[in-house]
């Protein structure tokens, strides 16, 4: 069936520091693939979506390329801050399979050192 | 920021007992979703909806789980009988079935806790 597929469940880094977040997908299909960000006591909230059609999504200073050959949406920063501690959670849907259920990684716990 | 609203933000039942929780999701969504979120942070997809209409369901939701979305009132996830199992962070989710018709939008959750 359709997974996700999240290798570090714990990153912990410094201000300033390069962030990178492994994620690689199985699936038959072509989805949307999403990170959402989930801060203590709330919901997921989109971070950013990539579709087939433009293949990088970029917000608030994260990027990631949804790369087709190697089944891969990485996460990326230049330059992490404090207010980045949170799980991040790479996840695939699409509303035209599925119905729409949404399907998520295992989650990754980033925290940022002072 | 998302406008999905689910109350209660907490609720605690014992064993056997009715847990019923409630989500108005974002104005003019048709489509709404409800995961269950265990302690290790693992997403389970209980049902959806299109409007009144439910889309699909795993069987653990028809079985002991009832969830509705009425017209003009906010939809309802009850579990029938709360098992301690049951405890989890339930997370309701809307979406627009348009543009972005493939991105959900979160509540905070209702935290459920079965002693």
């Amino acid at each position: 069936g359709d997974s996700v597929t999240q290798m570090q469940g714990q990153v912990t880094l410094s201000e300033d520091d390069f962030l990178f977040i492994n994620c690689t997908y199985s699936t038959t299909w072509y989805p949307t693939l999403f990170w959402y960000v989930q801060y203590p006591g709330e919901g997921p909230q989109l971070l950013l979506k990539v579709t087939t059609a433009n293949n990088k999504g970029i917000s608030r200073g994260f990027e990631a390329t949804y790369d087709k050959g190697t089944t891969s949406f990485h996460l990326q920063k230049a330059s992490v801050q404090e207010s980045d501690s949170a799980v991040y959670y790479c996840v695939l849907g699409d509303m035209n399979y599925n119905q729409g259920k949404l399907i998520f990684g295992q989650g990754t716990k980033l925290s940022i050192k002072p | 920021n998302s406008k999905v609203i689910q109350t209660p933000r907490y609720l605690v039942k014992g064993q056997g007992q009715k847990a019923k929780m409630r989500c108005i999701p974002e104005k003019g969504h048709p489509v709404v979703f409800w995961y269950q979120q265990n302690k290790n942070n693992e997403f389970k997809f209980l049902i959806n909806f299109q409007n009144q209409e439910v889309l699909q369901q795993i069987d653990m939701t028809e079985k002991r789980f009832s969830a509705e979305c009425p017209s003009n009132s906010p939809c309802s996830l009850e579990i029938q009988s709360s098992e301690a199992g049951d405890s989890a962070l339930y997370l309701c989710a809307s979406s627009d079935w348009g543009v972005n018709q493939d991105t959900q939008y979160f509540g905070p959750g209702t935290r459920l806790l079965v002693l």
